[in-house]
C-alpha cells in the first residue's frame, strides 16, 4: 500500500501569491495515477488534477500539477480569495486502496 | 447533470448496525466503479471501499473489512454500504463518489461527490 505525506501542513499566503504544495510518495506511482481535490468547509471534495498534470473539467489555468516517480506537486500561480481550502493528493491504480494524503490547508495570511 | 444522493446516516450505538444508500442520476450508472469515503470530524479524507463493474468486484479499507459490505443495485441506480460491528472511530461523514472514466480495470480519480450523510457512534 502506497503512503501518501503531503506538505507543509499549513500554507500562509496572501491572495495573490504563488502557493506550492508537495505529495511524496512511499513507493513510485504507477503510470503517475496522482490526483489532487480540493475541499472547501461543509463541502464535498473537487478534482483538480488527475495523472499528475492533466487539469480536471472546468479547472482554471491558475492550477497546475506536476511530478513523477515518489514526489508531486500542486502549484498555484497566483492564489485567488476562493483559493483558500485545503488540498489533498490521492493516488489510484489497477488495485485499491486508493490512498489519500493527510492534507495542505492554505490559509490567509 | 451528474447527482448522488447519500441517505441513511443517523446516531446509533457501537456494535450496531446502518445501511446507507446513494441514489446516483445523470449518467450510465453502472459504466462507473464507485466508492465511499468518509471523513471524520475535523480529519482527512479516507477511502472506504469500492465496487467496480462487475458485482463481485469489491474492495475494502483495512480498517472496515469483515464488518462492511458494499453492493450496487445497478436496475436502481443505487449505491449501498452495509455497516455492522460499529464502533465510534467510524463516526465520520460518508461520501459516495462516482469514478471519472468508464471502469476498465484501473480504479480513477473521482469526478463527483455527493454531499455526505452523517454516521455518529455513540453511546
Amino acid at each position: 500500500e502506497i503512503v501518501l505525506t503531503q506538505s507543509p501542513g499549513t500554507l500562509s499566503l496572501s491572495p495573490g501569491e504563488r502557493a506550492t504544495l508537495s505529495c511524496r510518495a512511499s513507493h513510485s506511482v504507477t503510470n503517475n495515477y496522482l490526483a489532487w481535490y480540493q475541499q472547501k468547509p461543509g463541502l464535498a471534495p473537487r478534482l483538480l488534477i488527475y495523472g499528475a498534470s492533466n487539469r480536471a473539467t472546468g479547472i482554471p489555468d491558475r492550477f497546475s500539477g506536476s511530478g513523477s516517480g515518489t514526489d508531486f506537486t500542486l502549484t498555484v500561480s497566483r492564489l485567488e480569495p476562493e483559493d483558500f481550502a485545503v488540498y489533498y493528493c490521492q493516488h489510484y491504480d489497477t488495485s485499491p486502496p486508493r490512498t489519500f494524503g493527510q492534507g495542505t490547508k492554505v490559509e490567509i495570511k | 447533470e451528474v447527482q448522488l444522493l447519500e441517505s441513511g446516516g443517523d446516531l446509533v450505538q457501537p456494535g450496531g448496525s446502518l445501511r446507507l444508500s446513494c441514489a446516483a442520476s445523470g449518467f450510465t450508472f453502472s459504466n462507473y466503479a464507485m466508492s465511499w469515503v468518509r471523513q471524520a470530524p475535523g480529519k482527512g479524507l479516507e477511502w472506504v471501499s469500492g465496487i467496480g463493474g462487475g458485482l463481485d468486484d469489491t474492495h475494502y479499507a483495512d480498517s472496515v473489512k469483515g464488518r462492511f459490505t458494499i453492493s450496487r443495485d445497478n436496475s436502481k441506480s443505487t449505491l449501498s454500504l452495509q455497516m455492522n460491528s460499529l464502533r465510534a472511530e467510524d463516526t465520520a461523514i460518508y461520501f459516495c463518489a462516482k469514478d471519472a472514466i468508464p471502469y476498465n480495470g484501473v480504479w480513477d480519480p473521482f469526478d463527483f461527490w455527493g454531499q455526505g450523510t452523517l454516521v455518529t457512534v455513540s453511546s
